[in-house]
């Protein structure tokens, strides 16, 4: 069973479009993150969801709006992509502050 | 500023050698925590060590150490017995703090075994 698993693995879509990502995570975590991975390979928190509740939200344009409808499940929806958004998107959980992180495989978007 | 530097863009290590990744910090918080993780160049983020700020020795796990020099304010990750499957991307990262959910990511140094 995968620990954190997120869908899809690739995105490729126009400029403008509206998408989603989708992460679920099966060990019984209370936090979910939102990580982007730009083309240099640096990695920077978006968001992070602890029991279902927004604790942070990191400078980033209010097009992406992440939802958590239950502990286990963090997604991300993106509206009117642009090409700057193309990246790897990580999902991640920990169960308590200051414990290792699990990841999810990534999703690679590519605005075209 | 940053928060985690990593100096190494990449490294080329021979097989079964030790090889040594640099990881400086900054932060003023008495309590944090130093990640190391991997990404092969399937893309996944993999944990390899934790060390705490007020861990007293060394953390070891397998063939990863981590070398915790706190007045200098370096976690340097030491391989041992390198193999072709650690060629990798490995990342520095910081949690700080009593209250910070979320870790501060090193630039990250490319590893390169060769046989």
């Amino acid at each position: 069973d995968t620990a954190v698993s997120q869908t899809p693995k690739y995105l490729v879509t126009q400029m403008g479009n509206d998408k989603s990502i989708k992460c679920e995570q099966n060990l019984g975590h209370d936090t979910m993150y939102w990580y982007k991975q730009d083309s240099k390979k640096f990695l920077k928190i978006m968001f992070s969801y602890n029991n279902k509740e927004l604790i942070i939200n990191e400078t980033v344009p209010n097009r992406f709006s992440p939802k958590s409808p239950d502990k286990a499940h963090l997604n991300l929806h993106i509206n009117s992509l642009e090409l700057g958004d193309s990246a790897v998107y990580f999902c991640a959980s920990s169960q308590d502050l200051g414990e290792k992180l699990f990841f999810g495989s990534g999703t690679q978007l590519s605005v075209l | 500023a940053q928060k985690i530097t990593q100096t190494q863009p990449g490294m080329f290590v021979q097989e079964k050698e030790a090889v040594t990744l640099d990881c400086t910090y900054d932060t003023s918080d008495q309590s944090y925590g130093l990640f190391w993780y991997k990404q092969p160049s399937s893309g996944e983020m993999i944990f390899l060590i934790y060390q705490g700020s007020y861990d007293e020795q060394n953390a070891t796990e397998g063939r990863y150490s981590l070398n915790f020099q706190k007045a200098r304010k370096s976690a340097n990750l030491v391989i041992s017995a390198s193999q072709l499957g650690d060629s990798a991307m490995y990342f520095c990262a910081m949690r700080e703090g009593f209250n910070d959910y979320k870790l501060s990511f090193g630039a990250g140094t490319t590893v390169t075994v060769r046989a």
